[in-house]
């Protein structure tokens, strides 16, 4: 079956914008979380979504959001990006979330904010 | 406050040597680890966690609830094995190490 799926790959913004990424999880998977990974800080969670519902949250500011659709499809947005935004942003779905369920990882957006 | 402390950056050991990636957590409950791998230019992927007590190309990982470590092993390293390495526990979302990024020379 078809990975998870994260558009776009790629994406250059200018600091001020905002921009949103997409996550379509596999077949079957509920549960989507973001990260973000940058050299400096590694992976840091950012969410996760269950059934259209936020479970959890990191420490990121409110600049950053997500949503999840009844299709388990997830979105996240930031607003009035930052140079220091500029990251790669991976999505990981899993049947269900749970402490022992495998994640599986999308190839990434990789932002970067000039 | 959970944690997951990869005291290595950077590892490198000869091909056939024994190759040992240091994890330690910090977790007041019950901890469920794992190791994830990321080849170059491949998503990331799980290796192996701790309750399937597996073997997954030759590496093992084992819990020590005392020394509070979830070290990932192998006796003989190979060069496929070069890769970017994260130790992480579950504790309601998954905490990530920083990475070891380990290379096989041959």
């Amino acid at each position: 079956k078809a990975g998870v799926t994260q558009t776009p790959r790629y994406l250059i913004k200018t600091r001020g914008q905002q921009v949103t990424l997409s996550c379509s999880p596999i077949s079957g998977h509920r549960s989507v979380s973001w990260y973000q990974q940058t050299p400096g800080q590694g992976l840091q969670f950012l969410f996760e979504y269950f059934s259209e519902t936020q479970r959890n949250k990191g420490n990121f500011p409110g600049r950053f959001s997500g949503r999840q659709f009844s299709n388990s499809r997830s979105e996240m947005n930031v607003s009035t990006l930052e140079l220091g935004d500029s990251a790669l942003y991976l999505c990981a779905s899993s049947f269900i979330p749970g402490s022992n369920t495998e994640a599986f990882f999308g190839q990434g957006t990789r932002l970067t904010v000039v | 406050a959970q944690r997951v402390t990869q005291p290595e950056k950077l590892l490198s050991v000869f091909k056939g040597a024994p190759v040992e990636l240091k994890c330690n957590y910090s977790y007041s409950g019950s901890p469920e680890l794992f190791w994830y791998v990321q080849y170059s230019r491949q998503r990331l992927q799980l290796l192996l966690r701790h309750i399937s007590r597996e073997s997954i190309k030759g590496f093992t990982a084992d819990l020590n609830k005392g020394e509070t470590s979830f070290h990932l092993k192998k006796p003989f390293a190979q060069e496929e094995d070069s890769a970017m390495y994260y130790c992480a526990l579950s504790a309601q979302k998954l905490v990530f190490g920083q990475g070891t990024r380990l290379t096989i020379n041959p």
